[in-house]
């Protein structure tokens, strides 16, 4: 197992296109984090989900955005009409669960939205 | 509002000193904290978590309920220490509530 990955780990796109990311979890976790991070702020939490249940959504996600994660295992985070705001660092985090509280982060994807 | 306020940006200490990194919490109940670090290129990663109590890499970090503070602090600097490091605060949920970090920088 190499960790949490993340596909793509970059993607540059102009206003107004969708994206769609992809987190891998580490295999047997079951709680699956999104995270945004800008310049010079921590990551912000998006989603989070245990199994396929999609627990939480932070209040500041906008309609635009869309988190899956079928079957519990890979999930999908999509922007619809990218704003030139989107841009950011995406981060996925995944935890075994229980009262384990130790985050394993991916890479990351970076977008850039022109 | 539950948030996490790590007041100091960048602080740089020579190699063999005493390093604190400050972290202050709002929240109204009982907190799970952590502290993640970034090192050059790498992935975040859990350093420590509040409970556990256990001493990672020299570093510790003690829950102050009365203040809401969880400062980590480690007593003699090592060059490799430098990094980014994040408090994360879980308020309750798992909703994980980041600092906007510092960045340690260990001059030789």
């Amino acid at each position: 197992d190499t960790g949490v990955s993340q596909d793509p780990r970059h993607k540059i796109t102009k206003r107004g296109q969708n994206v769609t990311f992809r987190c891998d979890p580490i295999s047997e976790h079951n709680r699956l984090y999104w995270y945004r991070q800008t310049l010079g702020q921590g990551p912000e939490f998006l989603t989070y989900f245990q199994n396929e249940a999609q627990l939480e959504k932070s209040r500041l996600l906008s309609d635009r955005f869309s988190a899956e994660r079928p079957k519990g295992s890979f999930s999908t985070l999509e922007i619809q009409r990218t704003e030139q705001g989107d841009s950011a660092m995406y981060l996925c985090a995944s935890e075994r669960g229980g009262d384990s509280y130790e985050q394993y982060f991916g890479p990351g994807t970076r977008l850039t939205v022109t | 509002a539950q948030r996490v306020t790590q007041p100091e940006k960048l602080l740089s200490v020579f190699k063999g000193a005493p390093v604190e990194l400050k972290c202050n919490y709002s929240y109204s109940g009982s907190p799970e904290l952590f502290w993640y670090v970034q090192y050059s290129r790498q992935r975040l990663q859990l350093l420590l978590r509040h409970i556990s109590r256990e001493s990672i890499k020299g570093f510790t970090a003690d829950l102050n309920k009365g203040e809401t503070s969880f400062h980590l602090k480690k007593p003699f600097a090592q060059e490799e220490d430098s990094a980014m490091y994040y408090c994360a605060l879980i308020p309750g949920t798992y909703k994980y509530i980041f600092g906007t970090g510092t960045r340690l920088k260990v001059l030789a």
